[in-house]
């Protein structure tokens, strides 16, 4: 069975720069959750999606940062513009109606220079 | 604010000896906790939960311990192997709510 995918793994880009992370849910989940990982705060929820539907956004940071949802399976995580203090580890995660556990895709290392 | 807490950061213990990760919460909403696992390049992975109705589970090598009380769970790996040595995350939810809380993480090392 295909796990969480996320694409691209890696990312380096430069200040200024719209940066897109991607990421595709196993099938048949419903529930979808953007994280960030940095040493400081560990695993941060970002915003989750019910049903292709943002329920809770509150842990996203700024307006710089956006994500949708257009498909049950395709979720897109954006920032616009980038800053060097975005760097850090984006993971998405889905679940079937939220029930536990969560899986976890492998990430998106975003590096901004 | 931290809800849950991992003061450790890291761990280094012999192969073959008992492993212990401790966990704190402030929250007395919590009710379900989950341990995940995470090697280096990959996402964290579920290893083991516990729901606070009981106060300890059980899988293997992998033992879940909760104290209500205290607000304070521990995950024992016994024996530990080297295949163990990885990040480990303490996460924390409601029941029957999505969002999961996480710690920062505490590195175990197994040293053979």
């Amino acid at each position: 069975d295909a796990g969480v995918i996320q694409s691209p793994r890696h990312e380096v880009t430069e200040m200024g720069q719209e940066v897109t992370l991607r990421c595709k849910p196993i099938s048949g989940h419903n529930s979808l959750f953007w994280y960030r990982q940095t040493m400081m705060r560990g695993l941060e929820l970002l915003i989750y999606f019910n049903n292709n539907v943002p329920i809770d956004d509150s842990g996203m940071p700024e307006d710089r940062f956006s994500a949708k949802m257009p498909n049950a399976s395709f979720s897109t995580l954006k920032i616009q513009p980038s800053e060097p203090r975005d760097s850090a580890v984006y993971f998405c995660a889905s679940s079937f109606n939220g029930n536990q556990p969560q899986h976890f895709g492998d990430g998106t290392r975003l590096s901004i220079l | 604010d931290q809800q849950v807490k991992q003061n450790s950061p890291s761990l280094s213990v012999q192969e073959g000896r008992i492993s212990i990760l401790n966990c704190d919460y402030t929250n007395s909403m919590f009710d379900y906790f989950l341990w995940y696992k995470k090697y280096p390049a990959e996402g964290p992975t579920f290893l083991i939960s516990i729901s606070s109705i009981k106060d300890k589970n059980e899988d293997g090598r992998f033992t879940v311990f909760l104290n209500k009380s205290a607000k304070h769970l521990s995950l024992h790996i016994v024996p530990s192997q080297p295949g163990d040595s990885a990040v480990y995350f303490c996460a924390a939810s409601v029941w029957g709510n999505e969002k999961l809380t996480f710690g920062t993480g505490t590195r175990l090392t197994i040293i053979p």
